[in-house]
C-alpha cells in the first residue's frame, strides 16, 4: 500500500479553518475512495471518485465537505470551517477496477482540530 | 440491524495460540469478503480476500465464509507478537466500495 501517497500525514487546524487533504493513487489506478476513521472505530466510507467524476458521495456530510479528483493531479478532500468533531484519520484508497474488491490504502492523514 | 457486526474485543492471547475473529453481515448483495490488518497509526493492508463460501488458506491464516449464515471468520494459527494489530472485516459488491466492520484489536503476548 506504499504506492498510495497521502499528505499531509498530520494536520492541525483551529476551529473555523479549512483543511485540505491530498491523495495520489497507485500508478495506473483511476478510482479513489476516501474513508474516515474516528478513534476506536472502523473505517466509514465517505466518497468514491473517478477522474473528474464523483461516483458515490453517499457517505459525505452534507455541509462543509467536498472532494474532487481532477484530470491532472491528486484527489483532494476539503473540509471547510472545521469543528472538533472532524478530528479523525482520513484514509484514501485506490482501486484498479475489475472483479476483485481489493483496495490499496494510503497511510492516512490525521487531522486534529483545536 | 447494522450492515456489518464485528466484536471489537480487545482480544489478548499467548504466543502460539489459535485466534478466531468473526463478523456477521446482513446485506445479501455483498459478493467479496476481505480481512484487513491495521497496525497502530498505519493504513489498513489487505490480508485475505475471497468471494465464495468455504475456506481459503494462506500460511498461518485461514479465511472462512458461510454465505448461507452471512458469517465470515479469520483464523490465525501459531499466533505471533507481530500479529498484534487491529483486524477489520470488509465487504463489497462490484464497485470497490468497502463496508468495514468496527475492527477487533488483537494482542499476542510473548
Amino acid at each position: 500500500n506504499a504506492g498510495v501517497m497521502q499528505n499531509p500525514r498530520h494536520l492541525v487546524r483551529r476551529r473555523g479553518q479549512e483543511a485540505r487533504l491530498r491523495c495520489s493513487p497507485m500508478k495506473g489506478h483511476s478510482h479513489v475512495y476516501w474513508y474516515r476513521q474516528l478513534p476506536e472505530e472502523g473505517l466509514k466510507f465517505m466518497v468514491y471518485l473517478q477522474k473528474e467524476n464523483i461516483i458515490d458521495e453517499s457517505g459525505m456530510p452534507k455541509e462543509r465537505f467536498s472532494a474532487e479528483f481532477p484530470k491532472e493531479g491528486p484527489s483532494i478532500l476539503r473540509i471547510q470551517q472545521v469543528v472538533r468533531g472532524d478530528s479523525a484519520a482520513y484514509f484514501c484508497a485506490s482501486w484498479a477496477q475489475g472483479p476483485t474488491g481489493e483496495l490499496f490504502f494510503g497511510e492516512g492523514s490525521r487531522l486534529t482540530v483545536l | 440491524q447494522k450492515e456489518v457486526e464485528q466484536d471489537p474485543g480487545p482480544l489478548s492471547v499467548p504466543e502460539g495460540a489459535i485466534v478466531s475473529l468473526n463478523c456477521t453481515y446482513s446485506n445479501s448483495a455483498f459478493q467479496y469478503f476481505m480481512w484487513y490488518r491495521q497496525y497502530s497509526r498505519k493504513g489498513p493492508e489487505l490480508l485475505m480476500y475471497t468471494y465464495s463460501s468455504g475456506n481459503k488458506e494462506d500460511g498461518r491464516f485461514t479465511a472462512q465464509v458461510d454465505k448461507s449464515s452471512k458469517y465470515i471468520s479469520l483464523f490465525i494459527r501459531d499466533s505471533q507478537p507481530s500479529d498484534s494489530a487491529t483486524y477489520l472485516c470488509a465487504f463489497s459488491g462490484n464497485t470497490g466500495k468497502l463496508i468495514f466492520g468496527q475492527g477487533t484489536t488483537l494482542q499476542v503476548k510473548p
